[in-house]
């Protein structure tokens, strides 16, 4: 079956840094997707990643290792906005997404 | 810009009542999808279509059916909805199914009784 794996909640600091990880087992590959979902509302897109290697907008990063089967999100400078579900995504070999339950992220003063 | 719009976004059914959902887009975008969200749980796909006039079934198809008669409008029935479809409804559009990213509409809350 297909799988992707994430922690249910963290927790982090304003300001700090916090990154997130995503593991997955999917029948193919053909990239990977990062959306940020707040409370009651749609989830928005974050980044792409299809080769190995970081990408970088901003504030956040997202990682890739094809081999490993394995993503991280990262998020600097920390800000109570921040405070939202992060949803990892894979599209399999039919070009599906295949989604994780989301990461709950709690920032705290 | 609307993006991708739906229709309700909150309805309570009995069971055994039908309903439809709306999904309208303004991007021009080739394929929509309907997904569903339940607590502990990724977004699940129910159906998708790749252009007007097509549509394909999803991981969780059983129980409803979806139309895709113009290209900016994708509809979701419930023929006899059940409690297990309680659920957050998401329709979402992409351009193209590679690397481009799918832009989801504010969700429709629907509780069958």
């Amino acid at each position: 079956g297909q799988n992707i794996d994430q922690p249910t909640e963290m927790t982090a600091t304003e300001g700090a840094i916090v990154q997130i990880n995503c593991t997955y087992q999917t029948s193919g590959f053909n990239g990977l997707f990062w959306y940020q979902q707040h409370a009651g509302e749609a989830p928005t897109f974050l980044s792409y990643n299809v080769l190995d290697g970081l990408e970088e907008k901003g504030r956040f990063s997202s990682f890739l290792s094809r081999s490993k089967g394995y993503s991280y999100l990262l998020l600097k400078e920390l800000q109570m906005k921040d405070s939202a579900s992060y949803l990892c995504a894979v599209r399999d070999s039919n070009y599906q997404l295949i989604w994780g339950a989301g990461t709950k992220l709690i920032i705290k003063p | 810009n609307a993006g991708v719009t739906q229709t309700p976004k909150f309805r309570v059914l009995k069971t055994g009542q039908s309903m439809t959902l709306l999904c309208a887009q303004d991007m021009n975008h080739e394929y929509m999808y309907w997904y569903r969200q339940d607590p502990g749980m990724g977004l699940r796909l129910i159906h998708y279509s790749v252009g007007e006039g097509t549509t394909a079934k999803g991981e969780v198809p059983d129980g409803y059916n979806v139309s895709r008669l113009k290209k900016q409008n994708f509809l979701l029935g419930l023929e006899s909805a059940a409690p297990s479809q309680t659920s957050v409804y998401f329709c979402a559009s992409s351009y193209g199914q590679e690397h481009q990213p799918q832009h989801f509409g504010d969700g429709t809350r629907l509780s069958i009784l």
